[in-house]
């Protein structure tokens, strides 16, 4: 069974902490997308990592891949009370389907 | 440039009534088509997804139907309404299979069924 992890599920941080998302998959796959929604909207894309060794940066958040160990990343940096939301990982399986796999994702707070 | 059209954005109907929720895209073509619904508070699941025109493929059994009836445009259904059915309702596309630009999503239906 395709999986896609995230943990943690729940994070409620303080303003100026640091801390990192992880998204552990369990197919095959050479994308991985991020996205971030807020509560009562849609989704929105953050990232799309494309290659092992992907590493992007917007702002306060960073987000890395690495294909081998299936894994995925999204680094906080100095957290600020806007960056509270929900994040999702997805993934695109090399199998041929057309459908991402997201993860579970992670709702963040940040505490002012 | 490609923007997404989903409406509408809530709507409130009784149990065993139907449904049509509809979806477009402008600004491409032969689109790769996605239904999610969202239980609150929980992550995705996807309904239906299309790769063209009169192509459905159903993830789920259930009360819903899909339907593209032209190239862009992409409209969920039901002809009778579960309280089950409550969630909220995201269409999304993508360009190809392997897009670089990955899903982008609508703005999403907040369906309440009483």
């Amino acid at each position: 069974e395709l999986k896609v992890e995230q943990n943690p599920l729940f994070l409620s941080m303080q303003e100026g902490k640091n801390y990192t998302i992880y998204c552990n998959y369990s197919t095959t796959s050479d994308r991985l997308y991020w996205y971030r929604q807020d509560p009562g909207k849609s989704l929105e894309s953050l990232f799309v990592l494309l290659s092992n060794g992907a590493v992007k940066q917007e702002g306060r958040l960073m987000a890395s891949l690495d294909t081998k160990a299936r894994l995925s990343t999204l680094h906080i940096t100095a957290a600020v009370h806007d960056l509270s939301a929900t994040y999702f990982c997805a993934v695109l399986p090399t199998s041929g389907t057309y459908k991402y796999i997201f993860g579970t994702g992670t709702r963040l707070k940040v505490l002012a | 440039s490609q923007t997404i059209h989903q409406w509408p954005a809530t709507l409130v109907q009784p149990v065993g009534s139907p449904l049509s929720l509809e979806c477009t895209v402008e600004g491409t073509s032969n689109p790769n088509l996605y239904w999610y619904r969202q239980a609150a508070g929980r992550g995705l699941q996807l309904l239906f997804y299309s790769v063209g025109i009169g192509q459905i493929s159903s993830e789920v059994p259930q009360n819903l139907s899909a339907s593209r009836p032209q190239d862009r445009q992409f409209i969920l259904s039901s002809k009778k309404l579960l309280l089950s059915d409550s969630g909220f309702y995201l269409c999304a596309w993508s360009p190809d299979r392997r897009s670089t630009y990955g899903y982008t999503f609508g703005s999403g239906t907040r369906l309440t069924v009483v």
